[in-house]
């Protein structure tokens, strides 16, 4: 069965620290993988996405890694920011593209 | 413009009303999906439409009825629901096929969605 399991499942930080978020997952065969960022209320937005020839991806003060051969993923946030403060959500691709399988989702609290 | 707008915000509901929520994209997307959420958890897939047609349906309850009027818009109407129904209902929509590059899913700001 294809899953996608993330830790923490909730984090609290100070600003200005930085965090890493973990991603295992058992989707087979491998498409890619996306990091998204949820809001309370809102919808998913895409931070990253990873084929699996790419080690590594940044998008601003989020950088993304992967390794295929363990099937992990992590999401390493930098300086964090109180506007930092949501769910995010790895989610994997494998299989028929149009189909997604979504992580638990890890809740980061970014406090002063 | 890379939004995908959803409406109506939030919606009350009874167990006996019939309601629809609607879902508009002008990226040229042939894809749209519906999705649920409830509070703490992933969206769970609902329904995938791709060149207006139904593709995938997961097994979803027949009070659940999806449309595709058009590439740019797409309808959940909604009969009979449970409360168990109440969550977040989230529209996405990508370009269809398995190129990477054309496969990133935009979602709305969802519909909360309360039936008492």
């Amino acid at each position: 069965k294809n899953q996608v399991e993330q830790s923490p499942q909730s984090l609290i930080i100070l600003e200005g620290k930085n965090c890493t978020l973990q991603c295992n997952y058992t989707v087979s065969p491998f498409s890619n993988l996306r990091w998204y960022k949820q809001d309370t209320g809102r919808g998913p937005v895409s931070l990253t996405i990873m084929t699996f020839s790419e080690n590594t991806k940044s998008n601003g003060r989020y950088t993304a890694t992967l390794d295929a051969d363990t099937k992990q993923s992590s999401l390493h946030i930098t300086a964090s920011q109180l506007s930092d403060s949501a769910s995010y959500i790895c989610v994997v691709i494998g299989g028929t593209a149009s189909k997604l399988t979504f992580g638990t989702g890890t809740r980061l609290q970014v406090t002063l | 413009d890379t939004e995908v707008t959803q409406t109506p915000k939030h919606l009350v509901m009874g167990m006996t009303n019939k309601k629809s929520l609607k879902c508009e994209q002008h990226m040229g997307h042939r894809a749209m999906y519906w999705y649920k959420q409830k509070a703490k958890k992933p969206p769970e897939l609902m329904f995938v439409y791709s060149y207006e047609k139904l593709s995938i349906n997961e097994s979803v309850p027949s009070r659940f009825s999806p449309e595709c009027p058009n590439s740019s818009l797409l309808n959940l109407h909604l009969h009979a629901l449970q409360p168990e129904d109440s969550a977040l209902y989230l529209c996405a929509s990508s370009q269809p096929g398995h190129r990477v590059s054309k496969n990133i899913q935009y979602f709305g700001a969802g519909t909360r969605l309360s039936v008492l």
